[in-house]
């Protein structure tokens, strides 16, 4: 199994180009979630997903999109790059079918917005 | 408001010792309370879950204490080894929203040989 994998690991944009960051599951894990980690910062939600078809904004959803339309992917968009959308973005899962358990994540996407 | 809060500043100490790291929570009334791993360039990677009615829960070399009435959360390893350094965060789930988890910033462990 591969787990949370993302996709690309790297990338700069210039502002105003937009593009999309993937995330792939093969747990069959209902919840998904997207984070932004800023240098030295704790990990901010962005957005977040129960299911295919169901998505909810998180503390911090301001210029991005999300969309679920299957049980294993689920894709932040960026429409308008900005430089304070420099930032390494996480996506994880949650693990099993109790709302209390462990997270999953992925191994990253480093965003720099130039 | 609403706050998590790590120690910031890097812990040093040597092989063998026992680290502490604490983890402060103001405004919220967590009914769960996670701690990860996080090393450079990677994603962080859970290590112990402790429930609002548990006062300690321990792995190994890991020991969590969660005390509710403090809003505080201990976070041991004894016997550390170099191989320990890295990033520690921890994380509640807040009550009534049990599918969301609220991060701290974390604090950098470093175990010297």
């Amino acid at each position: 199994n591969a787990g949370v994998t993302q996709t690309p690991k790297f990338r700069i944009l210039k502002i105003g180009q937009s593009m999309t960051l993937q995330c792939a599951q093969d747990m069959n894990h209902n919840y998904m979630y997207w984070y932004r980690q800023d240098p030295g910062m704790g990990l901010k939600l962005i957005y977040y997903s129960v299911g295919a078809g169901i998505t909810d904004k998180g503390e911090v959803p301001n210029g991005y999109n999300v969309s679920r339309s299957t049980t294993e992917d689920f894709p932040l968009r960026l429409e308008l790059a900005a430089p304070s959308q420099t930032s390494v973005y996480f996506c994880a899962t949650l693990g099993g079918q109790r709302l209390y358990n462990e997270q999953f994540f992925g191994p990253g996407t480093r965003l720099t917005v130039l | 408001s609403q706050k998590i809060e790590q120690n910031s500043e890097a812990l040093n100490i040597q092989e063998g010792k026992t680290a502490t790291l604490t983890c402060n929570y103001t405004n919220y009334s967590p009914a769960y309370l996670q701690w990860y791993r996080q090393d450079p360039g990677r994603g962080p990677v859970f290590l112990l879950l402790i429930r609002e009615n548990e006062k300690e829960k321990r792995k190994e070399r890991l020991k969590v204490t969660f005390d509710t009435t403090l809003k505080q959360s201990l976070f041991h390893i004894t016997a550390s080894q170099p191989a320990d350094s890295a990033t520690y965060l921890c994380a509640l789930t807040p009550g009534g929203a049990t599918n969301k988890l609220i991060f701290g910033t974390g604090t950098l462990l470093a175990v010297q040989p």
